[in-house]
């Protein structure tokens, strides 16, 4: 079975241009959590979104947003881009929203910005 | 505010003998327990979880022990593999949670283990 599935991969953009990044959860998982890892970090929690509605939220700007649609893909979009985004995102999956249960990771989009 | 620590940077082991990894965490409300491991340039991979009602749980070669009393929670491994040596990062959840923290993963900061043939 295909685990969790981002896309790109690798991106580079140039300050205040906007990025949208992508997520495909392992099937049957209704839920998928997005989150931010810096060097030498652990990974923060960026929005968690289940059955298409956000349910959890991290402490981010406002100009990070998040959907998620019906066959539960789900991308994140960051406007305005700061050298300060620059990071690796990684989208997580899992069945009823984690609480009790794992939460799968992609490889993630490793974002640069310039 | 770092809610949950790893306080040790990295880890350097023989094979065959046993890794132990520590973390711990301030908030008293966290009530499940994650422990993942992640290869460069791939996401983290699931290890193994506790939830606060027990003090262990064992699967192959990997044991979590939790003493709540103490909000310490610290990874064994035995015997440990050149294979092993990765990033290890804890992460605490709140099992009922509500409001923004609704499946809100809290992670430290990760250890580097290696593991030395």
């Amino acid at each position: 079975d295909a685990g969790v599935t981002q896309s790109p991969t690798h991106l580079i953009k140039t300050r205040g241009q906007h990025v949208t990044l992508r997520c495909s959860p392992i099937s049957g998982h209704k839920s998928v959590s997005w989150y931010q890892q810096v060097l030498g970090q652990g990974p923060q929690f960026i929005f968690q979104y289940y059955e298409k509605e956000e349910r959890g939220r991290g402490n981010f700007p406002d100009r990070f947003s998040a959907r998620q649609f019906p066959n539960y893909s789900s991308e994140l979009n960051v406007n305005a881009l700061l050298l300060g985004d620059s990071a690796l995102y990684l989208c997580a999956s899992s069945t009823t929203g984690g609480l009790g249960q794992p939460q799968h990771f992609g490889d993630g989009t490793r974002l640069s910005i310039l | 505010d770092q809610q949950v620590k790893q306080n040790s940077p990295s880890l350097s082991v023989q094979e065959g003998r046993i890794s132990i990894l520590n973390c711990d965490y301030t908030n008293s409300m966290f009530d499940y327990f994650l422990w993942y491991k992640k290869y460069p340039a791939e996401g983290p991979t699931f290890l193994i979880s506790i939830s606060s009602i027990k003090d262990k749980n064992e699967d192959g070669r990997f044991t979590v022990f939790l003493n709540k009393s103490a909000k310490h929670l610290s990874l064994h491994i035995v015997p440990s593999q050149p294979g092993d040596s990765a990033v290890y990062f804890c992460a605490a959840s709140l099992l009922y949670a509500g409001g923004t923290s609704y499946g809100k993963l809290t992670f430290g900061q990760g250890t580097i283990l290696t593991v030395h043939p």
